[in-house]
């Protein structure tokens, strides 16, 4: 059984802090590792896109991944109230057809 | 939104009838999925397709069926509802061409409640 797990939340950072969501995965065959993000009502919205290992910037995210570790991250500078949402991690294995398995999703609060 | 669309958006139905929900991309995606998404268990894959007439079952498919006649229609079919499917579906798309072929890119989604 294949698990994606994130860091419990909720989690609460004030106004331009740096919010940090981590996620690890137990399958170790996983090629593709994903962050979206979620409104509450909304459908998933793909917001950082990660194959290899290391950092990888868009704007105010960072990605982070160690395939050693199972572990990926996200970092969120400045953080702003419109930031607020719930973050899912999905990882994607090594099989054809890109099934995605999801975290149960961190929760993120930025208040001003 | 990558051209995808749900309907209906909101059902609410009885325990043991049929409910088909309905998935449709006018982009000729070839792969589609079917989510359900529920509090804690983050989303939870049904469901997908590979073409037309493709099909395979994902890790929740008891009691779901689906078919993919056409390249832009794919339908999740509740056979005798339950209060247990109860929950939000979200159908997904991805394609080779579209990206590096894993991002998927999500409906608005179905709220169904199964009274």
């Amino acid at each position: 059984q294949k698990e994606v797990e994130q860091n419990s939340g909720p989690l609460s950072v004030p106004e331009g802090a740096i919010a940090s969501l981590n996620c690890t995965y137990s399958d170790r065959v996983s090629q593709s590792f994903f962050w979206y993000r979620q409104y509450s009502g909304k459908s998933p919205e793909l917001i950082m896109s990660i194959y290899s290992n290391g950092d990888k910037e868009d704007g105010r995210f960072t990605a982070q991944l160690n395939k050693a570790s199972q572990y990926v991250s996200l970092l969120i500078r400045d953080s702003q109230p419109s930031d607020s949402a719930t973050y899912l991690c999905a990882v994607a294995g090594g099989t054809s057809y890109g099934k995605l398995t999801f975290g149960q999703g961190t929760i993120l609060t930025v208040h001003p | 939104d990558a051209g995808i669309t749900q309907s209906p958006r909101h059902k609410v139905t009885e325990t043991g009838t049929p409910v088909t929900l309905r998935c449709h991309q006018t982009e000729n995606h070839r792969y589609m999925y079917w989510y359900r998404q529920d509090p804690g268990h983050g989303l939870r894959l049904i469901h997908y397709s590979y073409g037309v007439k493709d099909t395979d079952k994902g890790e929740v498919s008891d009691g779901y069926s689906v078919s993919r006649s056409k390249t832009e229609d794919f339908l999740l079919t509740l056979e005798s509802a339950t209060s247990s499917q109860t929950s939000v579906y979200f159908c997904a798309i991805t394609d080779p061409g579209l990206a590096r072929g894993n991002e998927q890119f999500f409906g608005p989604g179905t709220r169904l409640t199964v009274l």
